[in-house]
C-alpha cells in the first residue's frame, strides 16, 4: 500500500514563528502536493513538485514556500506563520504517467497559529 | 481553469436510504473526474473515479456516471450504513492539478 506519512497531526505555533510541515512517500512517486482544507472552501493546492528541486506554484502559495530535495520528501514552509493560516494541511503523491490522476493523501497535520 | 461546484451539505441520512451528492464541473475538454472521501481524523482517500464521458465509477456501493451533456459526476448509493458518516470531496484533474468541491459531510444515523 501507498503510504504517504506527515511528520505531524497536531501542531501550535505563535504568529511570526517559521514553521515547517514534513511529508514523506514510501512509494517512489514523482509528483507531491500540498494543500490546505479549510470549511466550506474544499482543499486548495499551495504548491506541487513533479521532480527532485523542482516546484511549481498553486492557487494561494502566498506566505509560503516548498522544499524538495529528496524524491520522497516534500516540506512546505511557513516564512512567517499568521493568524489565517491557521488550517487543515494535506500532503499528496501521485506517480507520473498513466497512474497520474490518482493522488495518495497523508492523514493531515491540524495547524493552530495564535 | 477546472472548477468543480458541489452540492452543500450537510447531509444526515438514516441507514438504509438512498443518498446523492450532485457534483458539477467547469472544463476546457473532458477532464477526468474523481469522488474523494475523508473519514474523521483521516486524510482523504480516493472512493471513485471515471476518465471519459459515460464511464461509469463503482466501489464500495457508491457510484458515479461521468455525464458530459449536464457537465456532471453526481455521486449515489442506494442503501447507506453508519459507516459511511464523511466528508464527501468531488474532484476534476487538469495539468496534474486536482480541483476540489468544498465537500459534503454526510452522517448517517442508525
Amino acid at each position: 500500500d501507498v503510504k504517504v506519512t506527515q511528520s505531524s497531526r497536531y501542531l501550535v505555533k505563535r504568529t511570526g514563528e517559521k514553521v515547517f510541515l514534513e511529508c514523506v512517500q514510501d512509494m517512489d512517486h514523482e509528483n507531491m502536493f500540498w494543500y490546505r482544507q479549510d470549511p466550506g472552501l474544499g482543499l486548495r493546492l499551495i504548491y506541487f513538485s513533479y521532480d527532485v528541486k523542482m516546484k511549481e506554484k498553486g492557487d494561494i502559495p502566498e506566505g509560503y514556500s516548498v522544499s524538495r530535495e529528496k524524491k520522497e520528501r516534500f516540506s512546505l514552509i511557513l516564512e512567517s506563520a499568521s493568524t489565517n493560516q491557521t488550517s487543515m494541511y494535506l500532503c499528496a503523491s501521485s506517480p507520473r504517467g498513466v497512474l497520474a490522476d490518482t493522488q495518495y493523501f497523508g492523514p493531515g497535520t491540524r495547524l493552530t497559529v495564535l | 481553469g477546472n472548477s468543480v461546484t458541489q452540492m452543500e451539505g450537510p447531509v444526515t441520512l438514516s441507514e438504509e436510504a438512498f443518498l446523492t451528492i450532485n457534483c458539477t464541473y467547469t472544463a476546457t475538454g473532458y477532464p477526468s473526474l474523481f469522488w474523494y472521501v475523508q473519514y474523521p481524523g483521516e486524510g482523504l482517500q480516493l472512493l471513485l473515479k471515471a476518465t471519459k464521458a459515460d464511464d461509469k465509477g463503482s466501489n464500495k456501493g457508491f457510484e458515479a456516471t461521468y455525464r458530459k451533456e449536464t457537465t456532471s459526476f453526481h455521486l449515489e448509493k442506494g442503501s447507506v450504513q453508519v459507516s459511511d458518516s464523511a466528508v464527501y470531496f468531488c474532484a476534476s484533474l487538469g495539468d496534474y492539478k486536482l480541483s476540489f468541491g468544498a465537500g459534503t459531510t454526510v452522517t448517517v444515523r442508525a
